[in-house]
């Protein structure tokens, strides 16, 4: 079965600073990945995925994330914030075998300083 | 693009009472559509996985006789919570899966706010 971990609950940047949100899987195999953005009152929408190939995956609004296999990690980049990216950042895998299921980490609620 | 409508948005209902939530992708077909729970500030938490016209999957924890889910179409499937109690009052998310393993995509629906009195 899959897990993912966002270690970070809360994390706070100043408007224009780099941003590094971090997400470690546990699968027994390459999984599918995701980073998902909720705002508040909002549905979730998807940033980005990585199903295979290129490691580094361009997505929406500015963000990219590294799918490092030795790490089990896929950490979700953006290298200036703006205030409007201030929300609920959710990493998830997907299994690529087996039965469809698609694991949420616990999130990060980003707060962007002005 | 794709959409998932999921209805109702909010609903306040007596303890004891059942209610439906539907969730229908518009213009797609969704073979696997996934239910979710989401506490107040809080990740989502898989209650289950429905695939048309079987059983649902749920995830250990998740009662089957009190969230039981149809999925009778390739575009709708529903959760109904059965004898609802205050505590069944949470934020519950439908998704929809488009396409085949590996060149999927996941939607999702705006959810719905269940408050059981």
């Amino acid at each position: 079965a899959q897990s993912v971990t966002q270690p970070d609950i809360h994390i706070t940047v100043s408007e224009g600073a780099s941003l590094e949100l971090r997400c470690n899987y546990s699968y027994g195999a390459t999984p599918y990945l995701f980073w998902y953005v909720q705002s508040p009152g909002q549905g979730l929408q998807l940033l980005l995925k990585y199903f295979s190939g290129d490691t580094l995956v361009q997505g929406i609004k500015g963000f990219e994330a590294e799918f490092k296999r030795s790490q089990s990690s896929f950490n979700l980049r953006k290298p200036s914030v703006h205030w409007s990216d201030a929300a609920e950042y959710f990493c998830a895998v997907g299994a690529t075998t087996g039965t469809y299921k698609y694991i949420f980490g616990t999130g990060t609620r980003l707060k962007v300083l002005a | 693009g794709a959409v998932v409508s999921q209805h109702p948005s909010r609903v306040i209902c007596k303890s004891g009472t059942s209610v439906k939530i539907e969730c229908r992708s518009l213009d797609f077909q969704a073979t696997t559509m996934f239910w979710y729970r989401q506490f107040p500030k809080q990740s989502l938490m898989l209650m289950a996985t429905s695939n048309e016209g079987s059983k649902a999957t749920y995830e250990q924890g998740v009662e089957k006789d009190k969230f039981l889910i149809n999925h009778a179409s390739l575009t709708l499937s529903t959760l109904t919570v059965t004898s609802a109690h205050p505590e069944d009052s949470s934020f519950y998310i439908c998704s929809a899966r488009e396409g085949n393993r590996g060149h999927e995509k996941l939607f999702f629906g705006s959810g719905t706010q269940l408050s059981v009195l």
